[in-house]
């Protein structure tokens, strides 16, 4: 049984482009979180994806945007990146209404 | 608003020693709680979690942790460390209307031979 899965691994990007994250969740799972971690720091929540549509969002900027196909799949768009958006980008899969979440290993994003 | 407080940055134990991570949370309603590990550059494993019921919850990796509502605490505890311990640990609280968790700032745990 597949887990989340996440790529690219790594990336590297410049100040002003855009990027996209990719995030396939664990068989069976529906619902898709996004999260932010900033080194030496906790994980910081995005947004959450269910039925192709947004359910909650963090305190994040409208940089930060998702999307949710109808295979469950995600990706997580970032545009105008900026220095600060050098982070650790974690997809967490669950079933609607449970409490555990899943973490895929992250896209390792750093902005120069 | 939700938070969680893991007041030690860095903990340094001697392999086979106990450990105690210690973790507050502040919330409203009853909280669900996580304790998650992660390895350097890897994503995070949950360990535990409490929902209700008995306060003493067992984990994976020989791991417990209790939960104390008056405290506000949900501390881990393992009685013997191992060298393959050392990670950086989060605690986590979840919140309603959206599946989402709210995480502490973590503890990196450092493991003497």
């Amino acid at each position: 049984d597949a887990g989340v899965t996440q790529s690219p691994t790594h990336l590297i990007k410049t100040r002003g482009q855009q990027v996209t994250l990719r995030c396939s969740p664990k068989s069976g799972h529906d619902t898709v979180s996004w999260y932010q971690q900033a080194l030496g720091q906790g994980p910081q929540f995005i947004f959450q994806y269910y039925e192709e549509e947004e359910r909650q969002r963090g305190n994040f900027p409208d940089r930060f945007s998702g999307h949710q196909f109808p295979n469950y799949s995600s990706e997580l768009n970032v545009n105008a990146l900026l220095l600060g958006d050098s982070a650790l980008y974690l997809c967490a899969s669950s079933l609607l209404g449970s409490y555990e979440q899943y973490f895929g290993p992250g896209t390792r994003l750093t902005v120069t | 608003a939700q938070s969680v407080t893991q007041p030690d940055i860095h903990i340094t134990v001697s392999e086979g020693a106990s450990l105690e991570l210690r973790c507050n949370y502040s919330y409203g309603a009853t909280p669900y709680l996580f304790w998650y590990v992660q390895s350097p550059g890897q994503g995070l494993q949950l360990l535990l979690k409490y929902f209700s019921g008995d306060t003493l919850v067992q984990g994976i990796k020989g791991f417990e942790a209790e939960f104390k509502r008056s405290q506000s605490s949900f501390n881990l505890r393992k009685p013997s460390v191992h060298w393959s311990d050392a990670a950086e640990y989060f605690c986590a609280v979840y919140t309603g209307g959206g599946n989402k968790l709210t995480f502490g700032t973590g503890t990196q745990l450092k493991v003497e031979l």
